[in-house]
């Protein structure tokens, strides 16, 4: 079975202050492939980054950047100088090779205070 | 290009009303797929389709039906809503799987459902 887990029900930071979400997760598949989404307050899912098992090399866009570390099963999210528009949920995501579901992880609540 | 569009954006169903939601998506994907949202929890597969005259069950099918007449739309219907069924309910779609970054799948604004 896969399982994605975030453990950070909700974090709280000040604006321009750097967050790191955290996402853990298990699969005994070799080839997967890893999501982040973004739940606004608006309620609507946006796609922020898809990762393939294969590829650990890290990726920026703009003040976003993600660390993919298979050896952790890691997929951590760092928002650098945050702002209040980055208040939403986050959430971490698992795709298993051939197979159609997402397995989602819980989600992790961000507050960005002006 | 409006993406993933649902209707209605909230309905409120007494216990054993039926109703039916409705995805339609303008990118021309093969698969599209229904998730419900619960608080504190992720999202959940309910049914998803391959392409158009064929669906599947996911992880939590029990209650609901759906079909896919046309390659734009994708129906989920509630027979008689329960309670329990009071959720967050989105659509998704994406391209077929084994197209790379083409198979991401993009989300609809969701339904909210209040079962009394």
């Amino acid at each position: 079975a896969q399982k994605v887990t975030q453990a950070q029900t909700e974090i709280s930071v000040v604006e321009k202050e750097d967050v790191t979400l955290d996402c853990v997760y298990e699969t005994r598949d070799t080839t997967y492939y890893l999501f982040w989404y973004k739940q606004p307050p608006s309620g609507e899912l946006v796609f922020l980054i898809r990762r393939n098992s294969f590829d650990e090399q890290n990726e920026i866009s703009g003040r976003y950047s993600w660390n993919f570390q298979k050896s952790t099963s890691s997929f951590n999210f760092t928002i650098t100088a945050s702002q209040v528009v980055d208040s939403a949920v986050y959430f971490c995501a698992l795709r298993r090779t051939g197979r159609r579901a997402l397995t989602f992880g819980s989600g992790t609540r961000l507050q960005v205070q002006p | 290009n409006a993406g993933v569009t649902q209707t209605p954006k909230f309905r409120v169903l007494k216990t054993g009303q039926s109703m039916t939601l409705l995805c339609a998506q303008d990118m021309n994907h093969e698969y599209m797929y229904w998730y419900r949202q619960d608080p504190g929890m992720g999202l959940r597969l309910i049914h998803y389709s391959v392409g158009e005259g064929t669906t599947a069950k996911g992880e939590v099918p029990d209650g609901y039906n759906v079909s896919r007449l046309k390659k734009q739309n994708f129906l989920l219907g509630l027979e008689s809503a329960a309670p329990s069924q009071t959720s967050v309910y989105f659509c998704a779609s994406s391209y077929s799987l084994y197209q790379g970054a083409r198979e991401t799948q993009y989300f609809g604004p969701g339904t909210r459902l209040l079962v009394l």
